[in-house]
């Protein structure tokens, strides 16, 4: 059983175009964690968010932890090449301490 | 300067033959964790040592096992591999454990069962 859906699974955008991506469960969680992974290597954790209706923005990406703690979404502004890679929501459950990954949005920015 | 090293970064066997990858950490972690990932795929916690408390995912096959014979090295074998077992093994590591823990991770090693 997957815990945390990713959607969309893949995305090919122009660059300079906005998206979001969304990660969503039927479970509640205690924080949650967005990582980016480029091809060959391990995810790098981009933001932790633990409150209930938190945002946060790292530059041209806004971070929002649903108000349930059951869902969470990623905004990027002006998307480049680099923004290219795997990207990834990571739970913490209430009742364990570990981190279960979503699904996975693959997204290509086309220069 | 590289904080979570694997060796190797490719590793090829046969099928059925035993083997078995490395991971260290320079960051002196409490936490170290083992996930399979296939292609294309969300990473899979197979399981994470606390210190050298070993918690096992409950649906990690027992064709996987792991060692943590000090706080720097965890060891992934793979007693026998078979085809499904191709994927990239990520190491990671974290201070403690929870959302107030980042997770660092390496590169990974990339399994190919002939």
């Amino acid at each position: 059983t997957q815990l945390l859906e990713q959607s969309p699974q893949f995305l090919s955008i122009q660059e300079g175009e906005n998206l979001t991506v969304y990660c969503n469960s039927s479970s509640v969680f205690s924080s949650l964690q967005w990582y980016r992974q480029e091809p060959g290597e391990g995810p790098v954790l981009l933001v932790t968010v633990v409150t209930g209706g938190e945002v946060k923005k790292l530059k041209r990406l806004t971070f929002q932890f649903g108000d349930a703690r059951k869902d969470s979404s990623l905004h990027i502004t002006a998307a480049q090449p680099g923004d290219t890679g795997l990207y990834l929501c990571a739970g913490e459950r209430d009742t364990g301490n570990q981190f279960y990954f979503g699904t996975g949005t693959s997204l290509t920015v086309i220069p | 300067d590289a904080m979570v090293i694997q060796n190797p970064r490719y590793q090829v066997t046969q099928f059925g033959k035993p083997v078995t990858l490395s991971c260290s950490q320079t960051l002196n972690h409490n936490v170290m964790y083992w996930y399979q990932q296939k292609s294309s795929q969300a990473p899979k916690l197979l399981f994470h040592y606390y210190d050298k408390d070993f918690n096992n995912e409950a649906d990690t096959p027992d064709n996987f096992q792991s060692r943590r014979p000090n706080t720097s090295f965890c060891f992934l074998d793979i007693r026998s591999p078979g085809l499904g077992d191709a994927a990239m093994y990520l190491c990671a590591t974290s201070r403690g454990s929870g959302g107030f823990y980042e997770q660092y991770f390496g590169p990974g090693t990339r399994l190919t069962v002939t």
